[in-house]
């Protein structure tokens, strides 16, 4: 099972500031990664996949990269709607696949 | 507009049997992979089973191999997940979503989620 560890669990940040959140896998998925956002009470909701595609809709403040086992999520300038949990999973080969633990994102 | 309902969530006891059922509308259902995922506030997000769109190729966790069984009707557009011999670890709000093909891959829309209780 590929393992799919986030940094940190929880980070704080000013509104209008910026954030880098991080993924790691226990091997080697290429790009294949997906970002995802939740709030309280809501189902998750996609944010990126192939590391670096922004979902349909979703504002440039947010990007993806890395490849391999290394990826991040970037969010600029944040708002107070980003205040959230952040999820990776990795899609890598066939299933069952894998989510990290999240990232609490919170207003400082 | 893309919509996935869950139902069939409740309260059962331990080594008991519970169906969910998610109905989709606003795409072609037979078009798109579909999966079950579940989540619990200690181990987050968890890959349940899915399905191609074919319909056969069916994928299971370990943790529910041989226990649960994902079926679908194309002709009411519901996925189901029969689930058996459940076990507390079991217990999580349980989330329907489609994937963006026609493979499990990742997941570009949600359903609301349905709560599962396995009482001890």
């Amino acid at each position: 099972e590929i393992v799919m560890t986030q940094f940190p669990a929880t980070l704080s940040v000013s509104p209008g500031e910026g954030a880098t959140l991080s993924c790691r896998a226990s091997q080697s998925i290429t790009t294949n990664v997906a970002w995802y956002q939740q709030k309280p009470g809501q189902a998750p909701r996609l944010l990126i996949y192939g590391a670096s595609t922004r979902a349909p809709g979703l504002p440039a403040r947010f990007s993806g990269s890395g490849s391999g086992t290394e990826f991040t999520l970037t969010i600029s300038s944040l708002q107070s709607d980003d205040f959230a949990v952040y999820y990776c999973q990795q899609y890598h080969n066939l299933p069952p696949y894998t989510f990290g633990q999240g990232t609490k994102l919170e207003i400082k | 507009e893309v919509r996935l309902v869950e139902s069939g969530g409740g309260l059962v006891h331990r080594g008991g049997s519970l169906r969910l059922s998610c109905t989709a509308s606003g795409f072609s259902f037979s078009s798109y992979a579909l999966a079950w995922v579940r989540q619990t506030p200690g181990k987050g997000l968890e890959f349940v089973a899915g399905m191609n769109s074919n319909g056969r190729t069916t994928f299971y966790a370990e943790s529910v191999k041989g226990r649960f069984t994902l079926s679908r009707d194309t002709s009411t557009n519901t996925l189901y997940l029969q689930m058996g011999s459940l076990r507390t670890e079991d217990m999580a709000v349980y989330y329907c979503a489609r994937d963006r093909g026609r493979a499990v891959t990742f997941f570009d829309y949600w359903g609301q989620g349905t709560l599962v209780i396995v009482s001890s």
